[in-house]
């Protein structure tokens, strides 16, 4: 089945630095690709959807600047924090979903990063 | 707005069943999803449901009715393994994935 390989599993950093965590599609070429965060006890949050070759789309409320994504190629995409500060300690997940399944697949999501900042 | 609901927690006994019950409220439906997510891990698949009715994939079963908003997912001869939480999550007009915050499924001995 269709497989997301997701890294780093766990970070931890120190304010005001930045952290690149990469989500490659391992046996399907992904056209987009989803960046999720979730707080503990809570739902994923959405935060942006990764475009191949074009500019990501953000929710509200999430800063662009702060959080970088690039989707150079059909298999990668990275999301990069920059100057992190503690309130971004999150778990980080990303997806995607197989074009070649169809609309109705289900997502495929990488095993997360756990981003600590101190 | 969109909205998802799921209990919070639940508790059951080993080899017994369990259904986890989701309303929800969307603009459009083009599917429901169940995923099982443990501690400190990225969700996995369980079911998808688009039609109404019962999908039934090995101890694992969901159930799904548009008219009501509803579906649930029924989990028989619980194991200890599946302790987890699990997300319901409706794709809506848009084909974007609304999610629910999850239920807590404690299974004891």
């Amino acid at each position: 089945g269709a497989v997301v390989s997701q890294h780093p599993s766990r970070v931890i950093c120190k304010s005001g630095t930045s952290v690149k965590i990469e989500c490659r599609s391992l046996d399907f070429q992904a056209t987009t690709m989803f960046w999720y965060r979730q707080f503990p006890k809570q739902s994923l949050m959405l935060m942006a959807t990764s475009n191949e070759g074009s500019k990501a789309t953000y929710e509200q409320g999430v800063e662009k600047d702060k959080f970088l994504i690039n989707h150079a190629s059909l298999t990668l995409s990275t999301l990069t924090v920059t100057s992190a500060h503690p309130e971004d300690s999150s778990f980080y997940i990303c997806s995607a979903r197989d074009p070649l399944t169809g609309e109705n697949s289900p997502l495929h999501f990488g095993n997360g990063t756990r981003l600590t900042v101190t | 707005g969109q909205n998802i609901d799921q209990p919070t927690e639940m508790t059951a006994t080993e080899g017994a069943i369990v259904q986890i019950n989701c309303t929800y409220q969307t603009s459009g439906f083009n599917g429901l999803f169940w995923y099982q997510q443990h501690a400190g891990e990225a969700p996995t698949f369980l079911s998808y449901n688009v039609l109404d009715g019962l999908e039934e994939k090995g101890r694992f079963s969901s159930f799904l009715s548009r008219s009501k908003g509803y579906s649930y997912l029924l989990l028989k001869e619980l194991q200890m393994k599946d302790s987890a939480s699990y997300l319901c999550a409706v794709r809506d007009s848009n084909y974007q994935l609304i999610w629910g915050a999850g239920t807590k499924l404690i299974i004891k001995p």
